[in-house]
């Protein structure tokens, strides 16, 4: 029962475009949500973060939409550059009830900037 | 700033051997984790910890064992090693449940 889910395994964009990225889960005690890339070989980094009380958080080129009733979060890289090629797991934890605590991770979605 | 710290990169093990991977950080968070990231799929949590002494069931702990006796280390022992544990193992830790956690650079483990 997966509770966060990235449907598309891959995705392809031009130098220079933008890159978004989605996220769905199922689970309503969800409060926080990030966003992490990993390059291969190495261990995940965070990217950026939002909080359910908020619906948009930007740092830089990344910015992170949250629409609660949908259960549904995206990640936006304007503009997508070739070093930003690398895997994005979106993870959600909640504050309280069953999965407090723990990072919940989607499959990840291979991203891939062509130059 | 060394950040989380784990060691071996790689191992090979035989079916039924042990071995215990090891994690520490530096960062004096409370939180820590073990994860597991199998090909195509995302990381699944294996155990964690809210603190000294405090230890906790994952999504799949089967096969492995935590301590956490001091706030920095964290080690994950495998007692009986089969092939179903070939994976990469990602330890991490995060200041509380609402903040990013910093994960170290991955243990890949091979079961033959």
């Amino acid at each position: 029962d997966q509770q966060v889910k990235q449907n598309s395994p891959s995705l392809s964009v031009q130098e220079g475009r933008i890159s978004i990225l989605n996220c769905d889960y199922t689970n309503s005690m969800f409060d926080y949500f990030l966003w992490y890339k990993k390059y291969p070989a190495e261990g995940p980094t965070f990217l950026i973060s939002i909080s359910s009380i908020k619906d948009k958080n930007e740092d830089g080129r990344f910015t992170v939409f949250l629409n609660k009733s949908a259960k549904h979060l995206s990640l936006h890289i304007v503009p997508s550059q070739p070093g930003d090629s690398a895997v994005y797991f979106c993870a959600a934890s909640a504050s309280s009830g069953g999965s407090n605590y723990k990072l919940t991770f989607g499959k990840g979605t291979l991203l891939t900037v062509n130059p | 700033n060394a950040g989380v710290t784990q060691t071996p990169k790689f191992r090979i093990l035989k079916i039924g051997q042990s071995m215990t991977l090891q994690c520490t950080q530096d960062m004096n968070h409370n939180y820590m984790y073990w994860y597991r990231q199998d090909p195509g799929m995302g990381l699944k949590l294996i155990y964690y910890s809210v603190g000294a002494g405090i230890t906790d069931k994952g999504e799949v702990p089967n096969g492995y064992n935590v301590s956490r006796s001091t706030t920095e280390d964290f080690p994950l022992r495998l007692e009986l090693a089969a092939p179903s544990q070939t994976s990469v193992y990602f330890c991490a830790s995060s200041y509380n449940s609402n903040t990013e956690a910093f994960f170290g650079q991955g243990t890949r483990l091979t079961v033959v």
